[in-house]
């Protein structure tokens, strides 16, 4: 069975400090995914890190897909108070269509 | 259209009601999905329909039983059902069930159901 760990599971920060959250497992992923939810809202895609060692910069967000394309991690610089909300990794698992979630890390960040 | 719709925001109902949750999508997507999630974890998978065919059925409780009319339709019928049964209900829908995950996954904005 492939896992997603993720962590931290929450992160309580002031506004202007950085972060990163991890998002590890035992198993090869194709490819990863993060996605941003909001309170009430649906998930939303960020990015989706295909290539073993890819880094994709997204404004003040930057993804790191590892080397064994086993794990990676979301830096956010100089968080914001609209950085804050329910930040998940995803992998997709064979052919079904599963979309393997991490448990998820709750980021607020404080004015 | 990029969006996948779902219908009501927020449903309260009662262990011996009946309901629907409704999601709808104009993408062109063959491959729909029912997720249900609880506050600050992650969704989990119920149930996956692919070219409008039940294709995954997570051991889903009875109580809960999809349909999808048409490629561009999916519901979630719901019948006595219990508190813990709370949670938000998200929609998605992507390219087809086998489609790299580069074409991605859109979710709708859930239906936050309360069972009283």
């Amino acid at each position: 069975t492939q896992l997603l760990e993720q962590s931290p599971q929450f992160l309580s920060i002031q506004e202007g400090e950085n972060l990163t959250v991890y998002c590890n497992s035992s198993s090869v992923f194709s490819s990863l995914q993060w996605y941003r939810q909001e309170p009430g809202e649906g998930p939303v895609l960020l990015v989706t890190v295909v290539t073993g060692g890819e880094v994709k910069k997204l404004k003040r967000l930057t993804f790191q897909f590892g080397d064994a394309r086993k794990d990676s991690s979301l830096h956010i610089t100089a968080a914001q108070p609209g950085d804050t909300g329910l930040y998940l990794c995803a992998g997709l698992s064979g052919n079904t269509g599963k979309l393997i979630f991490g448990q998820g890390t709750t980021l607020q960040v404080k004015p | 259209d990029t969006e996948v719709t779902q219908t009501p925001k927020h449903l309260v109902m009662g262990m011996t009601n009946k309901k629907s949750l409704k999601c709808e999508q104009h993408m062109g997507h063959r491959a729909m999905y029912w997720y249900k999630q609880k506050a600050k974890k992650p969704p989990e998978l119920m149930f996956v329909y692919s070219y409008e065919k039940l294709s995954i059925n997570e051991s889903v409780p009875s109580r809960f039983s999809p349909e999808c009319p048409n490629s561009s339709l999916l519901n979630l019928h719901l019948h006595a059902l219990q508190p813990e049964d709370s949670a938000l209900y998200l929609c998605a829908s992507r390219q087809n069930q086998g489609a790299s995950i580069i074409y991605g996954y859109t979710f709708g904005s859930g239906t936050r159901l309360t069972v009283v």
